[in-house]
């Protein structure tokens, strides 16, 4: 009954690869995000979807595209891996327009570029 | 856009003591405040949150205090316990309900 999941919880690939990581909330949610965390911890939204729709992009490479099936999943695909994109990457979701802003996050996948 | 400062970036304190992080921010239109506590190999999660119509909110060992005239929060712990020992991120929102992260604090408690 886990509320945000992501899988795989480990990815580790060669530089010009390409990987996707998917991400699942059975809260109900309507509005679903990406971020990035470095080394540093540093958390940087990447995306953010509401009802299947793009509602943000920072300014990320061209090479990660989000896709959103439904308002339950938004899956990340990442082209051309470079060696900067390891970093881990949280899932999160919220229900924001009903004064629920809080985030829920996912556990993270751990990517490793090499 | 908002910009959320975060500051200390490692607090160390013994088991007992209290810890205290401050955030400030730079929109004065935000108007939700939460903290989150990230233990190790996981994702963050809420601990505790404040909206700009109450000045302060307690639960338990934790407490949240805001000044919105000074646009800065603050996260309080008190008789901290090895448990304790995180990253802590403030955040702050408002109308666009997309948070701004602040740079997290890594708090250790040494029993």
């Amino acid at each position: 009954d886990t509320a945000v999941s992501q899988t795989p919880k480990y990815l580790v690939t060669q530089m010009g690869n390409d990987k996707s990581i998917k991400c699942e909330q059975n809260l109900g949610h309507d509005t679903m995000y990406w971020y990035k965390q470095d080394s540093k911890k540093f958390l940087k939204i990447m995306f953010s979807y509401n009802n299947k729709e793009l509602i943000i992009n920072e300014t990320v490479p061209n090479r990660f595209s989000p896709k959103s099936p439904d308002k339950a999943h938004l899956n990340l695909h990442i082209n051309s891996l470079e060696l900067g994109d390891s970093a881990v990457y949280f899932c999160a979701s919220s229900l924001p327009r009903t004064g629920k802003e809080t985030q829920y996050f996912g556990p993270g996948t751990r990517l490793l570029v090499l | 856009g908002e910009n959320v400062e975060q500051h200390p970036s490692t607090l160390s304190v013994q088991e007992g003591d209290s810890a205290v992080i401050k955030c400030t921010y730079s929109d004065s239109a935000s108007n939700y405040f939460p903290w989150y506590k990230q233990e190790l190999g996981k994702g963050p999660q809420l601990i505790i949150d404040i909206r700009s119509n109450v000045g302060e909110k307690k639960d338990q060992r934790i407490a949240v205090t805001l000044n919105k005239t000074a646009k800065h929060f603050s996260l309080h712990i008190t008789e901290t316990q090895p448990e304790d020992s995180a990253v802590y991120f403030c955040a702050a929102s408002g109308g666009s309900y997309i948070p701004t992260f602040g740079r997290g604090t890594s708090l250790i408690v040494h029993p």
